[in-house]
């Protein structure tokens, strides 16, 4: 079974500071992604990367940035954290190719920014 | 970018009751169409997805989805819902570069 983890459960960080979640997929998948989880909102694309080093925005990057420096890790960096950022974040990797990829999901990051 | 609209976002039905719920999307080109399902405090899980053939398509746990180019949607489907399948029901699209896109989410409940 394909399994992507996410290091932390929970986290609370205070305004301001640099904030990093990670995020290992361990099944060899090209694809990464990170998602943000809001009540009423649904699941909305901060970032996808495709393969190494190699990132494209999705309808809300701003206040983030991520890094893909190994195929099997993905990070997600809060410049500098702000109470709307609170939210839970999930990570999800799918195989290359053409599209139709599903994705599969790790449990999720409960953020909280005070 | 494709976009998703799920445009009930809370339905409540009997145990026993058929179940749909609706899914419209936004892509220019062929679509690459999922159904996910988070029951709570749980992780997504696929249900099932379309992307080329037979429009009417089976998933797990009894669900059915059907594909209509003509009206963008690709409602989900279950003929005898059950208790246990409260939960929250996410509709995707999929860009051929593998890009995906959700749905704000139906939540469904289901009553005795």
């Amino acid at each position: 079974d394909v399994k992507v983890t996410q290091s932390s459960r929970y986290l609370v960080k205070r305004t301001g500071e640099k904030v990093f979640l990670e995020c290992v997929q361990d099944m060899d998948h090209e694809n990464m992604f990170w998602y943000r989880q809001d009540p009423g909102l649904g699941l909305r694309l901060i970032y996808f990367s495709y393969d190494v080093k190699m990132k494209e925005k999705g309808d809300i990057p701003e206040g983030y940035s991520v890094s893909r420096e190994k195929k099997e890790r993905f990070s997600l960096i809060l410049e500098s954290a702000s109470t709307n950022q609170t939210s839970m974040y999930l990570c999800a990797s799918s195989a290359g190719g053409t599209g139709g990829r599903a994705l599969f999901f790790g449990s999720g990051t409960q953020l909280s920014v005070l | 970018a494709q976009s998703v609209t799920q445009p009930d976002i809370h339905i409540t039905v009997s145990e026993g009751a058929s179940l749909e719920l609706r899914c419209n999307y936004s892509y220019g080109a062929t679509p690459y169409l999922f159904w996910y399902v988070q029951s709570p405090g749980q992780g997504l899980q696929l249900l099932l997805k379309y992307f080329s053939g037979d429009t009417l398509v089976q998933g797990i746990k009894g669900f059915e989805a059907e594909f209509k180019r003509s009206q963008s949607s690709f409602n989900l489907r279950k003929p005898s819902v059950h208790w246990s399948d409260a939960a929250e029901y996410f509709c995707a699209v999929g860009a051929w570069n593998n890009d995906m896109r959700f749905g704000a989410g139906t939540r469904l409940t289901v009553k005795p």
